[in-house]
């Protein structure tokens, strides 16, 4: 039972480069979400999802772009990474009847 | 946008002393209220819910105040490893949104 695991655990990018960050959950959780971590400012909310098929913007989701094709997985893509997407990249999940999130290990992202 | 403000510290907390923190929430909509941790360089983890008539775990007391809209917590007997950044999170309560997160409060327990 591995819980909530994130691909990668660290990467590097030139500006202008895309990737894809992968979330994976065996919790068998609905909710799914993706938030940024900066020196100074907290944890912010990117995008959402409330179950296989659907997403919804939160708070920053400029410059992002996620997918939910599997219950499981939650998928969050930047098409031209700038530096100012240089974060750490928390996904959690929280099942319908709690508030609780549980969240990931985190992916450190630079983009030089 | 939603606030929720916390001192940042550092706090330097001797061993075995009590320290307090407080955070105040800007939206009086807000319905649930938690105190998560966090260790360096990790994830967050959920360290207690905030109810309106308080609540205890072990040393850990949280305590909610909706007129004031702030929420507070006390640690007793600090222990080495209560050194951590503890963040104080509020939800709409709407389900599926995602939570409000303050900056932390970063707690040294110096031995």
């Amino acid at each position: 039972n591995a819980g909530v695991t994130q691909t990668p655990k660290f990467r590097v990018l030139k500006t202008g480069q895309s990737m894809t960050l992968l979330c994976a959950q065996d919790m068998n959780h609905e909710y799914m979400y993706w938030y940024r971590q900066d020196p100074g400012m907290g944890l912010r909310l990117i995008h959402y999802s409330v179950g296989e098929g659907t997403t919804a913007k939160g708070e920053v989701p400029d410059g992002y772009n996620v997918s939910r094709l599997k219950k499981q997985n939650f998928l969050l893509g930047l098409e031209s990474a700038a530096p100012s997407q240089t974060s750490v990249y928390f996904c959690a999940t929280k099942p319908v009847e709690s508030y609780e999130q549980y969240f990931g290990p985190g992916t450190r992202l630079t983009v030089t | 946008r939603k606030e929720v403000e916390q001192d940042p510290g550092p706090f330097n907390v001797p061993e075995g002393a009590t320290v307090a923190f407080n955070c105040t929430y800007s939206n009086s909509a807000s319905q649930s209220f938690f105190w998560y941790r966090q260790d360096c360089r990790k994830e967050p983890k959920l360290l207690m819910s905030v109810y309106s008539s308080g609540n205890e775990d072990g040393r850990f007391t949280a305590q909610l105040n909706r007129a004031s809209q702030y929420i507070s917590l006390l640690i007793r007997d600090s222990k080495l490893s209560d050194s951590a950044t503890y963040l104080c999170v509020v939800t709409d309560g709407g389900g599926a949104d995602g939570l409000t997160f303050g900056k932390g409060t970063h707690l040294i327990i110096q031995p």
